[in-house]
């Protein structure tokens, strides 16, 4: 069964800093994997995704993720941190044409100091 | 990619009552997902919906608790029963196609 690790659960950084989120999962076949965002009291937001091709991958707001498959891993970066950034990021992996479902990890909560 | 009507909003309810929320969506698709998140928590998926069978449940989630609707392939309902303070979440609905999950707003649910 398809699983997602997020092994950091709340992160701090300084605005201004740049900033890695990790992502590990678990699927058997070929992997779609998202990054969505939620700010306090808002629905999710699509960041960015990964179905095939390029393995670095661009997204809204300056981000940006990395599949490396020999790692399972899909970690979202940027460069530069926003206060407005300040959110919780949630990866998850599904399947093509959205014929299964999507599984979440737990999620990070990013805090971004002055 | 498909867009998703979710109603109502919010809602605040008496324990004991049940509510029903719906989706709708603009295509038709296959399968249908309904998730819940808890406050401060990720999102888990109760069930999925297929039309013209049986839903099909997540490890801790029971139809008597959790039925589900799909009458055709643009719309379903999530009924929550016998409701607790302990049901207090946000129910969302989605669905996947060839461009990804889209999510209906979510449906924030109070129990007093």
């Amino acid at each position: 069964a398809q699983s997602v690790t997020q092994p950091d659960i709340h992160i701090t950084v300084s605005e201004g800093a740049s900033l890695e989120l990790r992502c590990n999962y678990s699927y058997g076949a070929t992997p779609y994997l998202f990054w969505y965002v939620q700010s306090p009291g808002q629905g999710l937001q699509l960041l960015l995704k990964y179905f095939s091709g390029d393995t670095l991958v661009q997204g809204i707001k300056g981000f940006e993720a990395e599949f490396k498959r020999s790692q399972s891993s899909f970690n979202l970066r940027k460069p530069s941190v926003h206060w407005s950034d300040a959110a919780e990021y949630f990866c998850a992996v599904g399947a093509q044409g959205g014929s299964e479902k999507l599984v979440f990890g737990k999620g990070t909560k990013l805090t971004v100091n002055p | 990619s498909a867009v998703i009507s979710q109603k109502p909003s919010r809602d605040i309810c008496q324990r004991g009552t049940s509510l029903t929320i719906q989706c709708q969506v603009d295509s038709q698709v296959t399968m249908m997902f309904w998730y819940r998140q808890q406050p401060g928590q990720s999102l888990t998926l109760i069930a999925t919906a297929n039309q013209g069978s049986e839903a099909t449940y997540e490890s801790g989630f029971v139809i008597d608790k959790f039925p589900i609707s799909r009458p055709n392939l643009t719309f379903s309902t999530l009924t929550v029963s016998n409701m607790s303070p302990e049901d207090s979440s946000i129910y969302l609905c989605s669905v996947g196609d060839n461009y990804g999950y889209t999510f209906g707003s979510g449906t924030r649910l109070t129990v007093v």
